[in-house]
């Protein structure tokens, strides 16, 4: 199984400053036939399920800010949040779909500083 | 809008069964795979099972493998999780999720609120 690591576990940014949360998979999720990182972000706030802000490690779902962002490619990943709001405190997780079992990140808590 | 309504969560006791429903709703049902993702109590998020529409295949976690039972019926618009052999640590709760695309290898694009399952004696 491909084990998904994120870092760090929690992570306090003030308000309209850059947020980074890191993910890195145990082995690659990059398919050379196409060129695509077989990588998605989730966001998670309480009480509410998971949605999807970026898949492919870099396309932005439709209808996500576009202060949200991914990169990175084969076993290091980012998503990074250019300027943080108030609405962006969530739970971040990462998660592979190049093999299955699909396994998730544990996931990033992000509050406000 | 893609709708995703799971039901028949509950308490059940160890060694019990149980059968979680998904009706969905907002989308051409029969041309998305669909999955099933756990989350138990202030933990993170656990990929459970995948069913896909390309030529039906089904796949499982290793934890849940030859207790769980993906299925769809197409013509109701339904996924479900067939439950059996529960333990504590199957105690969670249940989202169905939408898939991207039709076949495997495919992020979630939407998913339910999800259902609580509670293995309990």
């Amino acid at each position: 199984d491909i084990v998904m690591t994120q870092s760090p576990d929690s992570l306090a940014v003030s308000l309209g400053e850059r947020a980074t949360i890191n993910c890195k998979s145990s082995q690659s999720v990059l398919n050379n036939s196409n060129n695509k990182n077989y990588l998605a972000w989730y966001q998670q706030k309480p009480g509410q399920p998971p949605k999807l802000l970026i898949y492919w490690a870099s396309t932005r779902e439709s209808g996500v800010p576009d202060r949200f962002s991914g990169s990175g490619s084969g076993t290091d990943f980012t998503l990074t949040i250019s300027s943080l709001q108030a609405e962006d405190v969530a739970v971040y997780s990462c998660q592979q779909y190049y093999s299955t079992p699909y396994t998730f990140g544990q996931g990033t808590k992000l509050e406000i500083k | 809008e893609v709708q995703l309504l799971e039901s028949g969560g509950g308490l059940v006791q160890p060694g019990g069964s149980l059968r979680l429903s998904c009706a969905a709703s907002g989308f051409t049902f029969s041309d998305y795979a669909m999955s099933w993702v756990r989350q138990a109590p202030g933990k993170g998020l656990e990929w459970v099972s995948l069913i896909v529409v390309t030529d039906g295949s089904t796949y499982y976690a290793d934890s849940v493998k030859g207790r769980f039972s993906i299925s769809r019926d197409n013509s109701k618009n339904m996924l479900y999780l067939q439950m059996s052999s529960l333990r504590a640590e199957d105690t969670a709760v249940y989202h169905c999720a939408k898939a991207g695309c039709g076949g495997n290898r495919c992020y979630s694009n939407s998913w339910g609120q999800g259902t609580l399952v509670t293995v309990s004696s």
